[in-house]
């Protein structure tokens, strides 16, 4: 299996000021016949299901502000919120889907500090 | 727009079955996988399978297999996640997810959850 992980396990960002996440994935995502990396990042908040962010490491979800951004290629990702606001308050997961089990990351909590 | 319905939450004795049903709306049922995905409480995301609603081929994780049926109901638009034998282990919320694209997993519309408690 894929093992996917996240650093930190949480950070406290102050409004307006950049949030960054990463991913770690055991083996490369990274597809050669495509070129995609299979990777996606989901926000949670409390109660609620995973919203869908980020998909092809790189794709923002329709919908999704640009102040979120993913990067990365092979092994290690980034999610990256520009200008943190409050609703973004939330658990972020990242989640292979180059191979099935697919697996997500353990999650990042953010806050504002 | 789409929607995923789940069923309302259940409680279960250990060793029991349950069976979680996930009604689709808004788009073509068969065109999308439907992946079940369950969290424990305060942990983090799992994934179970997929069921294919065109042609009822499943693909389930290692951990489920045994333990596990995925099935569907095209007329009905539904999805159901059947898991047997269960144990406290067991408890958590779980979510049916849709992927857009043949090799492309990544979840575009979750259900709201369905919270399973085994206790005796």
């Amino acid at each position: 299996d894929i093992v996917m992980t996240q650093s930190p396990d949480s950070l406290a960002v102050s409004l307006g000021e950049r949030a960054t996440i990463n991913c770690r994935s055991s083996q490369s995502v990274l597809y050669s016949s495509t070129n995609k990396n299979y990777l996606a990042w989901y926000q949670q908040k409390p109660g609620q299901p995973p919203k869908l962010l980020i998909y092809w490491a790189s794709t923002r979800d329709s919908g999704v502000p640009d102040r979120f951004s993913g990067s990365g290629s092979g092994t290690d990702f980034t999610l990256t919120i520009s200008s943190l606001q409050t609703e973004d308050v939330a658990v972020y997961y990242c989640q292979q889907y180059y191979a099935t089990p697919f697996t997500f990351g353990p999650g990042t909590k953010v806050d504002v500090k | 727009q789409v929607q995923l319905v789940q069923s309302g939450a259940e409680v279960k004795k250990p060793g029991a079955s349950v069976k979680v049903s996930c009604k689709a709306s808004g788009y073509t049922f068969i065109d999308y996988d439907i992946n079940w995905v369950r969290q424990a409480t305060g942990q983090g995301l799992e994934w179970m399978g997929w069921v294919s609603p065109n042609s009822g081929a499943t693909d389930y994780a290692q951990k489920f297999q045994g333990r596990v049926t995925m099935t569907r109901d095209t007329p009905l638009r539904t999805a159901y996640m059947e898991l047997s034998g269960l144990r406290s282990e067991d408890t958590a919320v779980y979510y049916c997810a849709i992927q857009t694209g043949y090799n492309s997993a990544y979840f575009v519309k979750w259900g709201q959850g369905t919270l399973v408690t085994v206790s005796s």
